[in-house]
Parts: C-alpha cells; sequence; structure tokens
C-alpha cells in the first residue's frame, strides 16, 4: 500500500511570510501532483512533476521533486491572504492506473 | 469544454435510500475516475475507468457501490442503501491516458449527506 505522509497539518502565518510544505512517501512514484482545495469544491491542479530533482516554479509558488521520486516540495515565498485553503500532493503510478495517491493534506492559512 | 462537471452538487437523503451521481469528464479524456473525501482528510481512491472498462475498485467500494460509464463518456455512481457512514463529498476526476504524467482534473464534487 501506498501512503503519501504531508506536513504540517496545519499552518498559521502573517501574510509576507514565507512557508514551505512536505510530501514524503516510501514509495517511488510515476509523477506526482500538487491540488488546492477550496471548502466545498474539488481540487485544483497546480502542477505536475515527473522527473526526479525536477523543480517548477509557479510565480510566487516553487515545487519540487525528490531526486527518488518519493518526495516532494512546496515553497511558498511572501505569502498572501489569497494562498489561504488546503494544499494536497497526490501520486500516481503509471504501471497501476495512475491511480492517484493523495496525502491528508495541509490546511494553510494566511492571515492580514 | 469548461471541464469535469458532477451533477447534483449537494444531497440529502435518509439512511436506506438509494443515490445516484453524474460525472462528465472532460471531453477527450478516456480515463474516468471516482474518489471519496471525508472532512479533514485527502480524497481516496474508489474507482476508474478506460473508456467504458472499469478496470480497478478499491476495497472501500462495498457491495452497496455501483458504477458504470456505458459509453465511455458520463459515468455514474450508485449507492443503494445509503448509511451514515456513507456522507462525504464524491469527487470525479478524468485523464488522458499516456506517457508519464498521471495529470487528472476534478470536477466540483457531489456532497452527499445522509440523515
Amino acid at each position: 500500500t501506498q501512503l503519501l505522509e504531508q506536513s504540517p497539518q496545519f499552518l498559521s502565518i502573517q501574510e509576507g511570510e514565507n512557508l514551505t510544505v512536505y510530501c514524503n512517501s516510501s514509495s517511488v512514484f510515476s509523477s506526482l501532483q500538487w491540488y488546492r482545495q477550496e471548502p466545498g469544491e474539488g481540487p485544483v491542479l497546480l502542477v505536475t512533476v515527473v522527473t526526479g530533482g525536477e523543480v517548477k516554479k509557479l510565480k510566487r509558488l516553487t515545487f519540487q521533486f525528490g531526486d527518488a521520486r518519493k518526495d516532494s516540495s512546496l515553497h511558498i515565498t511572501a505569502a498572501q491572504t489569497g494562498d489561504t485553503g488546503l494544499y494536497l500532493c497526490a501520486g500516481g503510478v503509471t504501471s497501476a492506473g495512475n491511480m492517484l495517491t493523495f496525502g491528508g493534506g495541509t490546511r494553510l492559512m494566511v492571515k492580514p | 469544454d469548461t471541464g469535469v462537471s458532477q451533477d447534483p452538487r449537494h444531497k440529502i437523503t435518509k439512511r436506506g435510500q438509494n443515490v445516484t451521481f453524474r460525472c462528465d469528464p472532460i471531453s477527450e479524456h478516456n480515463r474516468l475516475y471516482w474518489y471519496r473525501q471525508t472532512l479533514g482528510q485527502g480524497p481516496e481512491f474508489l474507482t476508474y475507468f478506460q473508456n467504458e472498462a472499469q478496470l480497478e475498485k478499491s476495497r472501500l467500494l462495498s457491495d452497496r457501490f455501483s458504477a458504470e460509464r456505458p459509453k465511455g463518456s458520463f459515468s455514474t455512481l450508485e449507492i443503494q442503501r445509503t448509511e451514515q457512514g456513507d456522507s462525504a463529498m464524491y469527487l470525479c476526476a478524468s485523464s488522458l491516458q499516456g506517457g508519464t504524467s498521471t495529470e487528472a482534473f476534478f470536477g466540483q464534487g457531489t456532497r452527499l449527506t445522509v440523515v
């Protein structure tokens, strides 16, 4: 059974601060996605990483896939109140039909 | 095409009743997935289709659950004899088979409350 553990589970910071969310597993994934989810809505895809060591930037968000494709991190620079939400990492294995295994999520609150 | 569409958005039902949810995937996507998410948790995989074939079912999917994708386009998820433990957000996602990416796009979900 593949498991993804996210940390921290909750994060409350002031606007302008930086933060990092971690996603760890003992399993290797073909690719890893990061999603953001608002209350009562479905997850919205932020980024997909497929190559070990890959780094992708999306404005103030930086995503990294571990060299061994077992872990990932999301770094937000100068957080804004609009970044508030639930951040989910999800890993998939191509040979297993690409079903996604999700982490438990990190609930981020950015205070003004 | 505006993305994955789910209907209804919210459903309140009495324990023991049957419910059916519908998912319309992104039109060119041949894979369709169902997930369930309970409060404070990440989504959990239930089942997936490639075209009209149901290729995988999770152990979470009890005998009371059945999913179909008859023409390889939209899908339905039916829950028979609902129980309070079935209360959750039911999410549908679609993706295009191929390559190494498992990129999947989700609908807005159907929130089921069993009273």
